[in-house]
C-alpha cells in the first residue's frame, strides 16, 4: 500500500526538543520533494518545511526558522523533522506530505498526522 | 511572502446546490495553485492542481479555474460527502502558503 506514516509526536515542555519521523511505503521518496505541514487545534493548514529530492535544499516558514530542521534519508525512505526550542504555539497535528515531481508542485499524498503538544 | 485569502470563510448550502469558493493571492502566481478537501480528524486530500487539473479519482463535479491572482473552486452539485473544509495553496514561490480555509456546511 502506498502511504506515509508519521511518528514521534507527544507531550513536551516549552523549550524542549522533539524529533518527528515519516516512513514512506509503496513508493520511493528519492524522486520527490517532501514537506511538513501543521495544523493547530481548530485552525487552518500551515506549511512548515520543505526539502528537495536530494536533500541539499531546505526551506522553512518564518515561524520555525532557526528552530526546526527538515532532513531525509532516501536510502531508508524516511523524512524527519527535528524541532528544538519548542513553544506553546507549536502545538499542532504535524503532517508529512509528498510534493509532486518538482518543488513547485501540489501535495499529492499526505500522512495521517502526529500530534505534538507543547505545554508545561 | 505571498498571502492567500479565501472567501467566504463559511458557506451554508444544501445537497444539489452549485457552490463556488474564491481564493485570491497577494501577487500573481500564474496557475500554480491547488485545492484540498479536509474532513474532521482526517488529512487533507488533493482535489485540483495547476489551478484547473482534476486529480485522479476526484469526481468531475469538482472543477477549478483562474490564473494570475484570482481562482475559484466550483462544486457543480453538492453531495452529502462534500461537506468539509476546503483550502487553496500556492506553490509559485518559496513559501507554499495555504488560504485560511472555507467550511462548507449544511
Amino acid at each position: 500500500e502506498v502511504q506515509l506514516l508519521e511518528s514521534g509526536g507527544g507531550l513536551i515542555q516549552p523549550g524542549g526538543s522533539l524529533r518527528l519521523s515519516c516512513a514512506a511505503s509503496g513508493f520511493t521518496i528519492s524522486s520527490y520533494a517532501m514537506s511538513w505541514v501543521r495544523q493547530a487545534p481548530g485552525k487552518g493548514l500551515e506549511w512548515v518545511s520543505v526539502i528537495n529530492d536530494r536533500g541539499d535544499k531546505t526551506y522553512n516558514a518564518d515561524s520555525v526558522k532557526g528552530r526546526f530542521t527538515i532532513s531525509r534519508d532516501n536510502s531508508n525512505n524516511t523524512l524527519d523533522l527535528q524541532m528544538d526550542s519548542l513553544r506553546v504555539e507549536d502545538t499542532a497535528v504535524y503532517y508529512c506530505a509528498k510534493i509532486g515531481i518538482t518543488l513547485f508542485d501540489a501535495y499529492d499524498m499526505w500522512g495521517q498526522g502526529t500530534m505534538v503538544t507543547v505545554s508545561s | 511572502d505571498i498571502q492567500m485569502t479565501q472567501s467566504p470563510s463559511t458557506l451554508s448550502a444544501s445537497v444539489g446546490d452549485r457552490v463556488t469558493i474564491t481564493c485570491r493571492a497577494s501577487q500573481r502566481i500564474g496557475s500554480w495553485l491547488a485545492w484540498y478537501q479536509q474532513k474532521p480528524g482526517k488529512a487533507p486530500k488533493l482535489l485540483i492542481f495547476d489551478a484547473s487539473s482534476l486529480e485522479s479519482g476526484v469526481p468531475s463535479r469538482f472543477s477549478g479555474s483562474g490564473s494570475g491572482a484570482e481562482f475559484t473552486l466550483t462544486i457543480s452539485s453538492l453531495q452529502p460527502d462534500d461537506f468539509a473544509t476546503y483550502y487553496c495553496q500556492q506553490y509559485n514561490s518559496f513559501s507554499w502558503a495555504f488560504g485560511q480555509g472555507t467550511k462548507v456546511e449544511i
